[in-house]
């Protein structure tokens, strides 16, 4: 069982939005200002969509934002598309592990 | 540009040792933390350990300690994941991943572990 609990699905239709959240407590998501979200597709090394709770890498598309609330942290994709299709983690720095970082379960993404 | 590339898929038996490699390029190798990420069949992303190739220092996860061995050499910017006995549930994708404060910026392209009588 992950320390980061995601749902494990969600789904939406082409052109809506969709919103992914990873709760934590205090110690992770809600302590820190230190949130990421990657996206996986099937066979595919995971990739960076978001860092730092809201900013994104360049090249990844400003349909994707975070945003934090207390010791939930949430992915929004508006404009969905087909091949934003793929599996979300989220991650998070913490203290209380030996390696200071952890990820949440994952989220299965399916585009109706 | 920063790259990680990492070893080609094993085939192994149990009780075989191992060693996959992640070839770094395109920054300073000692100045950043490098970490290694399982992903077992069909599960989802965890980390295993982490080493700063600067001093060597590791950080391995609790609950795999002392079954893996995570290295680097610096003459040529590389991390190792070895193991010394295979089990057949060490078959896995294995990632290498530079990790910063909770978030991992570049990824290598994975190295499939496949252990079986």
């Amino acid at each position: 069982q992950s320390v980061l609990t995601q749902p494990a699905s969600v789904s939406g239709s082409p052109g809506q939005s969709i919103a992914i959240s990873c709760t934590g407590t205090s110690s992770d998501v809600g302590g820190y200002n230190y949130v990421s979200w990657y996206q996986q597709h099937p066979g595919k090394a995971p990739k960076l969509m978001i860092y730092d709770v809201s900013n994104r890498p360049s090249g990844v598309p400003d349909r994707f934002s975070g945003s934090k609330s207390g010791n939930t942290a949430s992915l929004t994709i508006s404009g969905l598309q087909a091949e934003d299709e793929a599996d979300y983690y989220c991650s998070s720095y913490m203290t209380s592990t030996t390696l200071d970082v952890v990820f949440g379960g994952g989220t299965k993404l399916t585009v109706l | 540009e920063v790259q990680l590339v990492q070893s080609g898929a094993e085939v192994k038996k149990p009780g075989e040792s191992l060693k996959i490699s992640c070839k770094a390029s395109g920054y300073s190798f000692t100045t950043y933390w490098i970490g290694w990420v399982r992903q077992m069949p069909g599960k989802g992303l965890e980390w295993m350990g982490l080493i700063f190739p600067g001093d060597s220092h590791t950080r391995y996860s609790p609950s795999l300690q002392g079954h893996v061995t995570i290295s680097a050499d610096k003459s040529i910017s590389t991390a190792y994941l070895q193991w010394s006995s295979l089990k057949a549930s060490d078959t896995a994708m294995y990632y290498c991943a530079r990790p910063q404060y909770g978030s991992a910026d570049y990824w290598g392209q994975g190295t499939l572990v496949t252990v079986y009588s």
